[in-house]
């Protein structure tokens, strides 16, 4: 079963701007990961961060991690045209290998 | 590194036949690759786990005799989907994890693979 939700469901913002999707989950972690969909493809795995773990960077991804409110949050600063895509967050159960899937945010950056 | 292969890209099919869909590891080796399916505008949902040389693990609601997993080697696994319907038309995504690295929490995803069935 999913255990993950996303929101927004989706985001429209110009680009240049920054933008921000939140991930809640529903059991403890091993770790949290990020992935991106273009349509009708695959996914790029984006970013990992474990659950010791508060705060993650790559490149203009940030992420961060509250065990405690089992949230995340995924932040793409300076967006692109090239960002729009649909973004997960996936989990796995400690002990499972597993991943499972938050329903997604649909991102569109306005050129 | 790390890619992950699916053949074909996209199929469609007549109601009733059998449909093969391959998921390769091509620079690495796979002991544990995973199956999912998605709907239009829905997230990934995981049908079966699959371990090289051994029954695959169905997800609750899914049937294992209509779609059967083969994970005949390190590099390989294969869904079938028999019998094929309307509903069975969806995107199907494999993927894989590698072991003895650091990075074996990450699941490297192959490009999916479009069946339509009329």
């Amino acid at each position: 079963s999913q255990q993950g939700e996303e929101d927004p469901q989706a985001l429209s913002i110009q680009e240049g701007e920054n933008a921000t999707m939140n991930c809640s989950y529903k059991t403890s972690i091993n770790n949290l990961q990020w992935y991106r969909q273009n349509s009708g493809r695959g996914l790029v795995h984006l970013i990992l961060i474990r659950s010791n773990e508060r705060e993650k960077h790559s490149g203009r991804l940030r992420v961060t991690l509250d065990t405690s409110k089992k949230s995340s949050s995924l932040l793409i600063t300076a967006s692109r045209a090239a960002d729009t895509a649909s973004y997960f967050c996936a989990t796995d159960s400690q002990g499972a290998q597993k991943l499972v899937f938050g329903q997604g945010t649909r991102l569109t950056i306005n050129p | 590194g790390a890619v992950v292969s699916q053949h074909p890209s996209w199929v469609i099919c007549k109601s009733g036949t059998s449909v093969k869909i391959e998921c390769r590891s091509l620079d690495f080796q796979a002991t544990t690759m995973f199956w999912y399916r998605q709907f239009p505008k829905q997230s990934l949902m995981l049908m079966a786990t699959s371990n090289e040389g051994s029954k695959a693990t169905y997800e609750q609601g899914v049937e294992k005799d209509k779609f059967l997993i083969n994970h005949a080697s390190l590099t390989l696994s294969t869904l079938t989907v028999t019998s094929a319907h309307p509903e069975d038309s969806s995107f199907y995504i494999c993927s894989a994890i590698t072991s003895g690295r650091s990075g074996r929490e990450t699941q490297y995803f192959g490009p999916g693979t479009r069946l339509l069935v009329l």
